[in-house]
C-alpha cells in the first residue's frame, strides 16, 4: 500500500496568482499522477509524472499552465499558474497500477482550491 | 476514452440492492471501482482484471465481463454508509498487453441510500 500526503488541503487565492501543491508518498513509485475534479464532476487526469523527465500532459492540459516537477521517486509538486475563477477545483495526486498484475490506485486527500 | 456509467443517479432505502455499470468501446486492461464521499478523496472498492471475473466482499461485488469491456457492481442491502458517488476507472491496454499505468474515471453514479 502507500500513503499520500498532499498539501495543502485547501486555499483560496487571488486570480493572476499561481499555487504550487505537493505530494509525498511513503514509498518509492515509479509514476504520480495528478488529476482534477471540477465541483460535481469526475476524476479528470492532468498528467502523468515520472521520475527523471518531462511530465507526460492529458489532451487539454499544457505544461505552462500546470507545471510538474518530480525531483525523486517520492515526490512531486503541481503548480496551477495564472490561476483564474475557473481552476477552481479539488486537485488530487495519485500513485497506481504498476500494470503487471493490477494495483489499487492511492489518492491523496485532496487540495480543495478556490479562486476569487 | 471516457467509460460509460450508468445509472447516473440511485435512491434507495435500507436494505434494497442496486447495480451500476460501467461501459466501455474496447478492451480493457482492468477495471477499479471506487466510493467517493463529499469532501473526500476515493476510497478503492475493488479491481477486476480477468474476462468472466467476479469478486466481492461483504455485500458489494462486481463482475467483469468476457470481453472486457463491460462491468457491473453489485450493492445488496444496502446500508447508510453506502451512500456516496461511485466511480469506474479503467487502465487501457497497450500494445504489448500491459497497463499504460493510468485511470480513466467514468462520470459517476450518485448512490443515496435513506433509513
Amino acid at each position: 500500500s502507500a500513503v499520500i500526503s498532499q498539501k495543502p488541503s485547501r486555499d483560496i487565492c487571488q486570480r493572476g496568482t499561481s499555487l504550487t501543491i505537493q505530494c509525498q508518498v511513503d514509498s518509492q513509485v515509479t509514476m504520480m499522477f495528478w488529476y482534477r475534479q471540477q465541483p460535481g464532476q469526475s476524476l479528470t487526469l492532468i498528467a502523468t509524472a515520472n521520475q527523471g523527465s518531462e511530465a507526460t500532459y492529458e489532451s487539454g492540459f499544457v505544461i505552462d499552465k500546470f507545471p510538474i516537477s518530480r525531483p525523486n521517486l517520492t515526490f512531486s509538486t503541481l503548480t496551477v499558474s495564472n490561476m483564474s475563477p475557473e481552476d477552481s477545483s479539488i486537485y488530487l495526486c495519485s500513485v497506481c497500477c504498476p500494470g503487471t498484475g493490477g494495483t489499487e490506485a492511492f489518492f491523496g486527500q485532496g487540495t480543495r482550491l478556490t479562486v476569487v | 476514452q471516457q467509460p460509460v456509467q450508468s445509472p447516473q443517479a440511485v435512491i434507495l432505502r435500507e436494505g434494497e440492492d442496486a447495480v451500476i455499470n460501467c461501459s466501455s468501446s474496447k478492451a480493457l486492461y482492468s477495471v477499479h471501482w471506487y466510493r467517493q464521499k463529499h469532501g473526500e478523496a476515493p476510497v478503492f472498492l475493488m479491481i477486476l482484471l480477468k474476462g468472466g471475473e467476479q469478486k466481492g466482499h461483504d455485500k458489494i461485488s462486481a463482475s467483469f465481463n468476457e470481453k472486457k469491456q463491460q462491468s457491473s457492481l453489485y450493492l445488496t442491502a444496502s446500508q447508510l454508509s453506502y451512500s456516496g458517488t461511485y466511480f469506474c476507472g479503467t487502465e487501457g491496454s497497450n500494445a504489448g498487453g500491459t497497463s499504460y499505468g493510468k485511470l480513466t474515471f467514468g462520470q459517476g453514479t450518485i448512490l443515496t441510500v435513506h433509513p
